[in-house]
């Protein structure tokens, strides 16, 4: 079974630039999640996806980042535009349909970005 | 709101030592608690969790936890550390909807 895949796995921009990040989950994976984690820190939940609909958004910080989730498959993170702050690993991670609280979440590699 | 509080952002052990990693969590509702490993470059792998059948929960690589309800606790061990397990360990507590709220983690060192 594959796991979950993301791309990039590096990107290095300055900051007020824009970058997107790229999540595939396990087929199958109803529940879609992005979390920041910040050097030193566990990862923060930016952002729940359940299908193509939002679950959770309260710690996504909406003037800067957006995300979709279109088909209810794919998800794609956006910074417009990027500070300093941002520089974190973005981890994707996916899990089933139930939202029963022991669901396992399954995570990819992430991406490291580093804003300049 | 809930929150996990892990003990020891470094812990160093011998190889063939016990190790112990503590996490102590706060919830206001039945918590299901996980624990995740993170290697170098890598995402977070799942060692075990508990979903409230048995207090004493056992993972893969020979990881074990404990439930304590009464101090409100679950700690990582195992018998003997190996060197492949130097890695981050993160203790999580998750409730209804899935949200999983992680600890800081603890960074474990296996000396030879």
């Amino acid at each position: 079974e594959a796991g979950v895949a993301q791309s990039p796995r590096y990107k290095i921009i300055e900051k007020r630039q824009s970058v997107a990040f790229w999540c595939n989950p396990i087929s199958g994976h109803a529940t879609l999640y992005w979390y920041q984690q910040i050097l030193g820190q566990g990862p923060k939940l930016l952002i729940q996806f359940q299908n193509n609909g939002v679950v959770d958004d309260s710690q996504l910080p909406k003037d800067r980042f957006s995300a979709e989730r279109l088909k209810g498959v794919d998800s794609t993170l956006k910074i417009q535009p990027a500070k300093l702050e941002d520089s974190a690993v973005y981890l994707c991670a996916s899990s089933s349909q139930a939202l029963s609280g022991q669901e396992t979440q399954y995570f990819g590699p992430g991406t490291r970005l580093l804003v300049l | 709101a809930q929150s996990v509080t892990q003990l020891g952002s470094h812990v160093s052990v011998s190889e063939g030592a016990l190790v112990l990693l503590r996490c102590n969590y706060s919830s206001s509702v039945p918590p299901y608690l996980f624990w995740y490993v993170q290697y170098p470059n890598q995402g977070l792998q799942l060692l075990l969790k508990y979903t409230s059948a048995a207090t004493l929960v056992k993972g893969i690589n020979g990881f074990e936890a404990e439930f304590k309800k009464s101090e409100t606790s679950f700690h990582l061990t195992k018998p003997s550390a190996h060197m492949s397990d130097a890695a981050e360990y993160f203790c999580a507590v998750s409730g209804k909807g899935n949200k999983l709220v992680f600890g800081a983690g603890t960074i474990l060192r296996v000396k030879s």
